[in-house]
């Protein structure tokens, strides 16, 4: 079946350091891949997508490429700042509906 | 601004009780979810419905029931709570895939249950 793993947490980092979260997925054909943020006392909310391999998603100054070859979709950060500490869920999508989530990575950024 | 509302934030229940969870959503969504968030295991789904009346078994649907009478509006029962359903509860919408939807999924802020 479909599934996605990701690095466990928590992920500590000081302010304006560089950030990877690593997610790799198993499914059949060509699922689309996301990376929703939760923050504090709050839903999740999606941060970025992509839909085809070699596509890279970005927003916010996060981004994560495709890579059908490794089947992964990691998510960077150049510099993180305090407001970044939130849990990110890595999830793949077969039919546009259904969503598989990975078990989440927790990132505490400290000023 | 568009939004998923649901009811409770908190709830505490004795075990045995039944019940409710209630999701509400604002954009004329076709898909709505429900969830439960536990640490180290992300989100598993319960239920989903692609329409009104319409209801179909997640990966975890025992112990559960949900009813959706009205587009906007989708409930998550729990007939005779347990110990073990104690977790957040998240409800989330999305368009269908004939709208042009790629898989984004609009969440509410969560229900956590406490079931002593």
């Amino acid at each position: 079946g479909n599934s996605v793993t990701q690095m466990e947490g928590p992920v500590t980092l000081s302010e304006e350091a560089f950030l990877t979260i690593n997610c790799t997925y198993t499914a059949t054909g060509y699922p689309s891949l996301f990376w929703y943020v939760q923050y504090p006392g709050e839903g999740l909310q999606l941060l970025l997508k992509a839909t085809k391999a070699d596509d890279k998603g970005s927003n916010k100054g996060f981004e994560a490429t495709y890579r059908k070859e490794t089947t992964s979709f990691h998510l960077e950060k150049g510099s993180v700042q305090v407001s970044d500490s939130a849990v990110y869920f890595c999830a793949l999508s077969k039919y546009g509906n259904k969503l598989v989530f990975g078990a989440g990575t927790i990132l505490r950024v400290k000023s | 601004d568009v939004k998923v509302t649901q009811s409770s934030r908190y709830l505490v229940k004795r075990t045995g009780e039944k019940v409710f969870l209630e999701c509400v959503q604002d954009m004329d969504h076709e898909n709505m979810f429900w969830y439960r968030q536990d640490p180290g295991l992300g989100l598993r789904l319960i239920y989903f419905s692609y329409d009104v009346k319409m209801k179909e078994k997640g990966d975890i649907p025992e112990g559960y029931s949900v009813s959706r009478e009205k587009k906007e509006r989708f409930s998550l029962i729990l007939e005779s709570a347990s110990t073990n359903q104690t977790s957040m509860y998240l409800c989330a919408s999305s368009s269908s895939l004939r709208s042009g939807n790629t898989g984004e999924l609009f969440f509410g802020e969560g229900s956590r249950l406490t079931v002593l």
